[in-house]
């Protein structure tokens, strides 16, 4: 079975760091672009960039480039996502999924992590 | 960016209901268009992709049609499983970005 398996929940304060993971199982990795996706509380789906885990080849939304990085370790299966400071606008679900396909247009997002919640307050 | 518009934002139907739901985007994306099913609470879900294919598992009740800059997705008979919000993607360019969602209620 075709899994993505999200770090947990994250509760930070402003201007710390943080880097969540998101394990991929039942495909091969190094095959398909890896996306993350933002949810802001009540709100919709927001595209924040991919990665091809293979060479590490990435994507950004224009409005992530240089707020968060994405990365990928090919030899442990396993993308992140991560902010050297957070901001209180950073709350929200983030979410994993699996571009089908083989190519970044790919065949939609097929796979979906079970989201990360992470929480910025003071 | 490509952006991308969902009309209408919300609806209300009843089971057995005809739902069409329309996307259009500010630039052709040809067929490089997915629809998703979030249900509150839960994970987003591929429902379409290519702007026609239907993703395996997905009852054949959900169609998908469109080209270029407008397209549509069908519910031919709403089902009491099918209440959630739909977006629609566009994967031509990156960003690739959603529309803002149409939630489908109870009438």
């Amino acid at each position: 079975e075709m899994q993505l398996v999200q770090s947990g929940a994250e509760v930070k304060k402003p201007g710390e760091s943080l880097k969540i993971s998101c394990k991929a199982s039942g495909y091969k990795f190094t095959g398909d672009w890896v996306g993350w996706v933002r949810q802001m509380p009540g709100k919709g789906l927001e595209w924040m960039g991919i990665i091809f885990p293979a060479d590490s080849d990435t994507r950004y939304s224009p409005s992530f480039q240089g707020q968060v990085t994405i990365s990928a370790d090919k030899s442990i299966s396993t993308a992140y996502l991560q902010w050297s400071s957070l901001k209180a606008s950073d709350t929200a679900i983030y979410y994993c999924a699996r571009q089908s396909g083989g190519s970044p247009r790919g065949d939609g997002m097929d796979v979906w992590g079970q989201g990360t919640t992470v929480t910025v307050s003071s | 960016d490509i952006q991308m518009t969902q009309s209408p934002s919300s609806l209300s139907a009843s089971v057995g209901d005809r739902v069409t739901i329309t996307c259009r985007a500010s630039q052709s994306v040809y067929s490089y268009l997915n629809w998703y099913q979030q249900k509150p609470g839960k994970v987003p879900k591929l429902l379409m992709f290519g702007a026609s294919s239907l993703q395996k598992g997905v009852p054949s009740r959900f169609s998908g049609s469109g080209s270029g800059t407008d397209f549509t997705l069908t519910i031919i008979s709403l089902q009491p499983e099918d209440f959630a919000t739909y977006f629609c993607q566009q994967s031509y360019s990156t960003p690739y970005t959603f529309g803002p969602g149409t939630k489908v209620d109870v009438k």
